[in-house]
């Protein structure tokens, strides 16, 4: 079991510039989860996924930002005209299923907006 | 969800057994506590979690309180790879939100 991918690991982009970050869950999860780290900010929940269907994306910003999950085994969080004040590591996760499972992080990807 | 109050740092030496308080006074009734560790440049992963009765695994021991109001996570004999910052979660398991809600956490600085 390789846990949960993410790639790119690191990500270096332009101002104004788009970037797609990629998560693949672990096999036969149906749970994908998507957070935000900074320093600042700390670790922030985004949006989720349940058996692909979006459920809850209370912590997605409501413009530049969307996520999706087009089939099992992977899942993307596109940030349009990216901001410096987006630079942070992207977190996905991935659980059995929503409920009392624990969940399973990956190691992040670290997006740098310039 | 309920909030939770942790020491911002705490310090041990390899060998001890450490005891991470977690204050949770107005969980609800139906909200598990979740305990997850984080270490520099990786994801957060999960140590243990439990609803009433103490919990114990490989990783640590989970004991709380008779009321719930608190807990403690043990751990046993720790290492250098220990060292890591420590969050308590409160989470309702079915009919609530799935996510994740993390603090501040605790620090663990573990000596040789």
């Amino acid at each position: 079991n390789a846990g949960v991918i993410q790639t790119p690991r690191h990500k270096v982009t332009g101002k104004g510039q788009e970037a797609t970050l990629w998560c693949e869950p672990i096999s036969g999860h149906s749970a994908v989860f998507w957070y935000r780290q900074t320093i600042v900010q700390g670790l922030e929940f985004l949006t989720y996924f349940r058996n692909q269907a979006p459920i809850d994306d209370s912590g997605m910003p409501k413009e530049r930002f969307s996520a999706q999950m087009p089939n099992q085994s992977h899942s993307t969080l596109k940030i349009q005209s990216t901001q410096p004040q987006d630079s942070a590591v992207y977190l996905c996760a991935s659980s059995r299923d929503w409920g009392g499972y624990e969940q399973y992080f990956g190691p992040g990807t670290r997006l740098t907006v310039l | 969800d309920a909030k939770t109050t942790q020491p911002d740092s705490m310090e041990s030496t390899e060998g001890e057994t450490v005891h991470l308080p977690c204050s949770h006074a107005t969980i609800s009734g139906n909200e598990y506590i979740y305990w997850y560790r984080q270490v520099p440049l990786q994801g957060p992963e999960y140590v243990t979690h439990g609803l009433q009765q103490n919990t114990t695994n490989s990783m640590a021991f989970l004991a709380i309180a008779s009321d719930r109001k608190s807990s403690t996570l043990i751990l046993p004999h720790v290492s250098l790879r220990d060292a890591a910052v420590y969050h308590c979660i409160l989470r309702v398991s079915q009919g609530g939100s799935a996510k994740l809600i993390f603090g501040e956490g605790t620090k663990l600085t573990v000596s040789s």
